[in-house]
């Protein structure tokens, strides 16, 4: 099985916005809107910050959003603070009832 | 407050076997999938097995069919992740977690996990 397409790093200044993207197939992301995003700071558990594809659980901040189109989903980020910096994966669920996720991505808020 | 206590962690050599064990608390324990993701030191996460709320239904990745067993206790509220034939592959922090309802397998509670390490 092999993971989920994310980009490596990802970079931006505090207040800035970027986008991470997460590119499947149609056997995964394409097929279901269940794609979840983490986030994890070194020596920590990852935190879902994402569930399907744009919802946000309580106590999640609104400058984190979801979205998808066709196979490729992508977590945005708004006004970028310090503590933002941190590795992401997203992960989705595939036609073989088994989860993928991502290779992460890390975040560094310059 | 939902708590996922893991245990069972060690060193192991390659071929044996280990039971982890993940204490659940702070939820209605038969009302949620659980499941099991590891990762390996320095690299992403990769998702291992899941059980339904009932029990009744599991599901593996294709690297540790046949080798990993989960299951669950509802007396004990414990999940279990029974190891078997293990590879140096294998070695990585093991996490439960919760998973959150209609959200495909969507992870919202995890513990902090527990350190399998495969070596002779």
């Amino acid at each position: 099985q092999s993971a989920l397409t994310q980009p490596a790093s990802v970079s931006g200044s505090p207040g800035q916005s970027i986008t991470i993207s997460c590119t499947g197939s149609s056997s995964d992301v394409g097929s279901y809107d269940y794609v979840s995003w983490y986030q994890q700071h070194p020596g920590k558990a990852p935190k879902l910050m994402i569930y399907g594809v744009s919802n946000r659980p309580s106590g999640v901040s609104d400058r984190f959003s979801g979205s998808k189109s066709g196979n490729t989903a992508s977590l945005s980020i708004s006004g970028l603070h310090t503590e933002d910096e941190a590795d992401y994966y997203c992960s989705s669920l595939t036609s073989s009832s088994t989860l993928k996720f991502g290779g992460g991505t890390k975040l560094t808020v310059l | 407050e939902v708590q996922l206590v893991e245990s069972g962690g060690g060193l192991v050599r390659p071929g044996g076997s280990l039971r982890l064990s993940c204490a659940a608390s702070g939820f209605t324990f038969s009302n949620f999938d659980m499941t099991w993701v590891r990762q390996a030191p320095g690299k992403g996460l990769v998702w291992v097995s899941t059980i339904s709320g009932s029990g009744h239904i599991t599901y593996y990745a294709d690297s540790v069919r046949g080798r990993f067993t989960i299951s669950r206790d509802f007396s004990k509220n414990t999940v279990y992740l029974q190891m078997n034939s293990l590879r140096a592959e294998d070695t990585a922090v093991y996490h439960c977690a919760k998973v959150r309802g209609s959200s495909g397998w969507g992870a919202e509670n995890w513990g902090q996990g527990t350190l399998v390490t495969v070596s002779s």
